[in-house]
Formats: structure tokens, C-alpha cells, sequence
């Protein structure tokens, strides 16, 4: 079973717009890592939040852990048409493997 | 040098043939790790190394075959693969099994199998 569900499936807003992605996972995890992917290819890393963390930001990505409820999202601010891209959550545990959510497509229309 | 190098890039192989997948990264990173991707699905892990020690296997068939010759190479061996194992395999390193800096991917090797 996937580690991590993300609602919404697909998202799609005007370029401007903020975006936010959420990500609910099941078991005690030491991190939660959130990547993007486009067009099939490689994940890229952008932003990671430990489990005695709530919040946590990065240029135009903020974060949120909610360790109690077991969930995350994931915001990203003034999306740009180069934001289009699939987004992973995935949580990382004490067995030292990170498991990842069913991920979120963005689209951002120009 | 802050990348993790997968060759190749597309491979397709009969269900008779013997392929291997190769994955390079010096980043001195100590965990490596490989991933199979369906089309619109997450990505589903297969094997982790560590220390280049098989230390987790998610109880992915023998037709593949993973080694780890040294701290910067991961191979996966193919054999005797069927349709259904049509996907993106991607490799992935992380400083350590345990550290929290995150995964570093390579651009996969998609993969048919015909």
C-alpha cells in the first residue's frame, strides 16, 4: 500500500495563482520529501520536512506537517507555466526507505 | 558533480534476452537505491543498498537482479521479462539509508519489453 494519498489529483489554475497540494500517509515517518516530475522523467527533489517540524519554506514553496493527523501540503505561491508537473509526496522512515503518495498533476495555464 | 548518471535511456529487450541497467553517481552518497514507474503512477520502490549491502528488497521477482560492485555504481540485471514489466526504472541515491537531505534521482531508463 502507497505510503502517502494526495488529493487533489489533478489541479489546474491560471499562472498567478497559488496552488496548494495535500498529502496524507500512514505509518510513522522520520521526513516527509516532497518532489516534482515532468514529462515521465527523473524526480526532482524540492523541499523536505522533518517530523519535529511544522512548517518550512523555500522561495516559493511552503510546507506543512501535521504529525497528529498524519498529513502535508504543499503550496506553491505565483505559479508560473513551468510549474506544470507531476508532485510526489513521499514519507521516509525509521526502515530507511521513503514510500510515495499517488501524486498530484498540475497544470498552469499561461 | 551533483547527479546521478542512468544508462541508457530507453531499452528495448525480448522476453528471451539478458539486459543490464546501469546507474553512477559520485556524490559520495552511501544509499542507493532503484524504482520501477508505471505510466501516471508513483513511483514503487524495488531495492535499497546501503553501504553496498543489499539491505532492503520489496519482494521484486529474480528476473531482476540487483548489484552494487562499488559505492558509486548500482546495476540491475534483466532476464526473462515479461510485458507487464514495461516501465521507468529509476535509480536514486541519498547521502545515507537514514539521513534527512533527500533523494537525488536519475532521468531513468525507460524500458519496453516486447
Amino acid at each position: 500500500s502507497q505510503q502517502g494519498e494526495e488529493d487533489p489529483q489533478a489541479l489546474s489554475i491560471q499562472e498567478g495563482e497559488n496552488a496548494t497540494m495535500n498529502c496524507s500517509y500512514k505509518t510513522s515517518i522520520n521526513n516527509l520529501q516532497w518532489y516534482r516530475q515532468n514529462s515521465g522523467r527523473g524526480l526532482v527533489h524540492l523541499i523536505l520536512i522533518r517530523s519535529n517540524e511544522r512548517e518550512k519554506h523555500s522561495g516559493r514553496l511552503r510546507v506543512t506537517l501535521d504529525t497528529s493527523k498524519k498529513s502535508s501540503s504543499l503550496l506553491i505561491t505565483a505559479s508560473r507555466a513551468a510549474d506544470t508537473a507531476s508532485y510526489f509526496c513521499a514519507g521516509h522512515t525509521n526502515a530507511g526507505k521513503s514510500t510515495f503518495g499517488d501524486g498530484t498533476t498540475l497544470t498552469v495555464k499561461p | 558533480d551533483t547527479e546521478v548518471t542512468q544508462t541508457p535511456k530507453h531499452l528495448v529487450m525480448g522476453m528471451t534476452n539478458k539486459k543490464s541497467l546501469k546507474c553512477e553517481q559520485h556524490m559520495g552518497h552511501r544509499a542507493m537505491y532503484w524504482y520501477k514507474q508505471k505510466a501516471k503512477k508513483p513511483p514503487e520502490l524495488m531495492f535499497v543498498y546501503s553501504y553496498e549491502k543489499l539491505s532492503i528488497n520489496e519482494s521484486v521477482p529474480s528476473r531482476f537482479s540487483p548489484e552494487c560492485p562499488n559505492s558509486s555504481l548500482l546495476n540491475l540485471h534483466l532476464h526473462a521479462l515479461q510485458p507487464e514489466d514495461s516501465a521507468l526504472y529509476l535509480c536514486a541515491s541519498s547521502l545515507g539509508p537514514f539521513d534527512s537531505y533527500g533523494y537525488t534521482f536519475g532521468s531513468g531508463t525507460r524500458l519496453t519489453v516486447v
